[in-house]
């Protein structure tokens, strides 16, 4: 079973540029997330999917990062324009919603490395 | 808020040696507790986890057991491999705002040398 895909897995830009960040889910995981994580830190969680709905992002920064997922599979994480502070790892991970208590097993990517200039 | 809180590393032990990571939280009522765990180059990768108190998960050698009294969720090896060599992460899903809401610590890198 293939994992988590996620491109680039490292880019650098300059300051005030755009970028996109690029994820694909494991095959039927209807449920996708977006974490932020800052060197030395754990991973936070920017926004979440069920499907093709945005259910979470109330950790997304409104005013730059954006954020689509069409057709309820891949996912795009945008930033226009980047800044210094937003070099980090970006993370995307994947599950199935089975409603267990105790939350579902989330499956992560290996990372966009994102080095802001 | 809902928060977990790691012992710093770098950790670095022997081949064979026992290994201890603590971990606390602070949450209301009985969150989830995991435990992933990061190689390098590779995803965060669900090595264990445990939904109610005194549960103990366990998961290729390593264990841990929830309690309650102590809000602790520390992860154990009896002998650990260079294999282990990675970062550990506590996280915890609390019991309201946010189902699947992983909430994580700092990280705690682990080195094993031969």
């Amino acid at each position: 079973e293939a994992g988590v895909v996620q491109s680039p897995r490292y880019k650098i830009i300059e300051k005030k540029q755009p970028v996109a960040f690029w994820c694909n889910p494991i095959s039927g995981h209807n449920t996708l997330y977006w974490y932020l994580q800052n060197l030395g830190q754990g991973p936070e969680l920017l926004i979440r999917y069920e499907n093709e709905e945005a259910v979470d992002d109330s950790q997304l920064p409104k005013d730059r990062f954006s954020a689509e997922r069409l057709k309820g599979v891949d996912s795009t994480l945008k930033i226009q324009p980047a800044e210094l502070g937003d070099s980090a790892v970006y993370l995307c991970a994947s599950s199935v919603t089975t409603g267990t208590s105790g939350g579902d097993t989330q499956y992560f990517g290996p990372g966009t490395r994102l080095t802001v200039l | 808020g809902d928060s977990v809180t790691q012992m710093e590393g770098p950790v670095t032990l022997s081949e064979e040696a026992f290994l201890t990571i603590n971990c606390t939280y602070t949450a209301t009522g009985y969150p989830s507790l995991f435990w992933y765990v990061q190689y390098p180059g590779e995803g965060l990768q669900l090595l264990l986890k445990a939904t109610k108190a005194d549960d103990k998960g366990s998961n290729k050698g390593f264990e841990a057991t929830y309690r309650k009294e102590t809000t602790s969720f520390h992860l154990e090896k009896g002998s650990v491999q260079v294999s282990d060599s990675a970062v550990y992460f506590c996280a915890l899903i609390p019991i309201s705002g946010g189902y699947n809401k992983l909430i994580f610590g700092a990280g705690t890198r682990l080195a094993v040398h031969p």
